[in-house]
């Protein structure tokens, strides 16, 4: 069974550009989350989805983040205008539901 | 609020020696408690987990963990370090009321020496 994987693995724009990260869950988990990991420091989570649903975006820094889950699949993270602040990595899991997260790999995003 | 704590974000053992990573964490309700570990250029893989029950975890690669409430506490340890145990370890705390946010410490590099 595939993993939860993300596209790109790497990322490097210039600030003010526009990005867009895509993931893709383990088939059949109706949860997605999606964390970002800062320059070394832990890892927060930034929302959670249930099918295509937002079910919590406490985490969202501001609006420049906009998390989509079109048709309760893959889901897009992206960042419009990006600040150089917005480095870091970008990590999705998914879960079929109970407490267990399967985490992606995650995409490095360099703004400079 | 939820809040993990990782003492010491780089640590360093001998191939064979005992691995201990700590983990605290802070949390108003019964806790689920994780460790996951990101091997080089790789996603983070669980390596065990403390939901309820047995309070001494058994994880793959031969770690385990032991929640102690008292001491707010889930320390990762190993018997023997292997060479290929060198990665980031992270622990994790979420709460059995709602396991959909996770909480995450600053990791731990754990080097292994020849």
């Amino acid at each position: 069974e595939a993993g939860v994987t993300q596209f790109p693995s790497h990322s490097v724009i210039e600030k003010g550009q526009t990005v867009t990260l895509r993931c893709d869950p383990i088939s059949g988990h109706d949860n997605l989350y999606w964390y970002r990991r800062v320059m070394g420091k832990e890892i927060k989570f930034l929302l959670h989805f249930v099918k295509e649903s937002k079910q919590d975006e406490s985490g969202m820094p501001n609006n420049r983040f906009l998390a989509e889950r079109t048709g309760g699949t893959y889901s897009t993270l992206k960042v419009q205008p990006a600040e150089l602040e917005d480095s870091g990595v970008y990590f999705c899991a998914s879960s079929p539901a109970g407490e267990t997260q399967y985490f992606g790999p995650g995409t490095r995003l360099l703004v400079l | 609020a939820q809040s993990v704590t990782q003492l010491g974000s780089h640590v360093s053992v001998s191939e064979g020696a005992l691995v201990l990573l700590r983990c605290n964490y802070s949390s108003s309700v019964p806790p689920y408690l994780f460790w996951y570990v990101q091997y080089p250029n790789q996603g983070l893989q669980l390596l065990l987990k403390y939901t309820t029950g047995a309070t001494l975890v058994k994880g793959i690669n031969g770690f385990e963990a032991e929640f102690k409430k008292s001491e707010t506490s889930f320390h990762l340890t190993k018997p023997s370090a292997h060479m290929s145990d060198a990665a980031e370890y992270f622990c994790a705390v979420t709460r059995a009321n709602d396991f959909n946010k996770f909480y995450f410490g600053s990791g731990t590099k754990l080097n292994v020496k020849p």
